[in-house]
């Protein structure tokens, strides 16, 4: 089973619909990322958990909301989504410790018309 | 500015030979990492390598090398023995440890690699 689960993996939605795309993670990791990846831009990051009772915003929170509902779950809310949040959008975990690699997780696949 | 920067949108290489993916930085951090992740065209983030700035030697990971360059602020992925699975988008992707204590990773535009038979 994967380690980081990432629900739905396509989406397509209207704009002014709400969404929310949900992380899982069996690793026991503290720290939860969401990044979103938009063609020729890399990946950029939209929040991040250091765990349950703290939350930080990335550079492009903007139009985005998260909730750390456990440890192991973290979900990202488009409170009224618009075509250009169209993207791929990836959950991440980490350990709080130094050099500690990110797991990704499979992407979820957003379209919004 | 930017801090990851990745000069090479595309390459190719012929498949069995070498291959050098462009990767510089920018950080006034005195501590921090930097990485490797592999996106084929299913579309998943695969870790490949890591560096980290006070290590003395170059890291390797089977086929997959980093040649780091401190001075010169590059983090250059050398790919040997070129394979048709290798054919993807790479990320380069820096962790700044002091002045970054969210752990979050900064990453580069990407190069596409395009193996040829």
């Amino acid at each position: 089973d994967a380690d980081v689960t990432q629900t739905p993996r396509n989406r397509i939605t209207k704009t002014g619909k709400r969404i929310m795309l949900e992380c899982s993670q069996t690793k026991g990791h503290d720290r939860m990322y969401w990044y979103r990846q938009d063609p020729g831009l890399g990946l950029r990051l939209i929040y991040y958990s250091f765990d349950v009772k703290d939350i930080n915003k990335g550079e492009i929170s903007d139009g985005y909301s998260v909730s750390r509902q456990a440890q192991a779950k973290f979900s990202l809310s488009l409170e009224s989504a618009i075509p250009n949040q169209t993207a791929l959008y990836f959950c991440a975990t980490s350990t709080s410790g130094a050099y500690n690699e990110q797991f990704f997780g499979p992407g979820t696949r957003l379209t919004v018309l | 500015a930017q801090k990851i920067t990745q000069t090479q949108p595309g390459m190719f290489v012929q498949e069995k030979e070498a291959v050098t993916l462009d990767c510089t930085y920018d950080t006034s951090d005195p501590s921090y990492g930097l990485f490797w992740y592999k996106q084929p065209s299913s579309g998943e983030m695969i870790f490949l390598i890591y560096q980290g700035s006070y290590d003395q030697q170059n890291a390797t990971e089977g086929r997959y090398s980093l040649n780091f360059q401190k001075a010169r602020k590059s983090a250059n992925l050398v790919i040997s023995a070129s394979q048709l699975g290798d054919s993807a988008m790479y990320f380069c992707a820096m962790r700044e440890l002091v002045y970054n204590q969210g752990g979050k990773l900064i990453f580069g535009q990407g190069t596409e690699l395009s193996v040829k038979p």
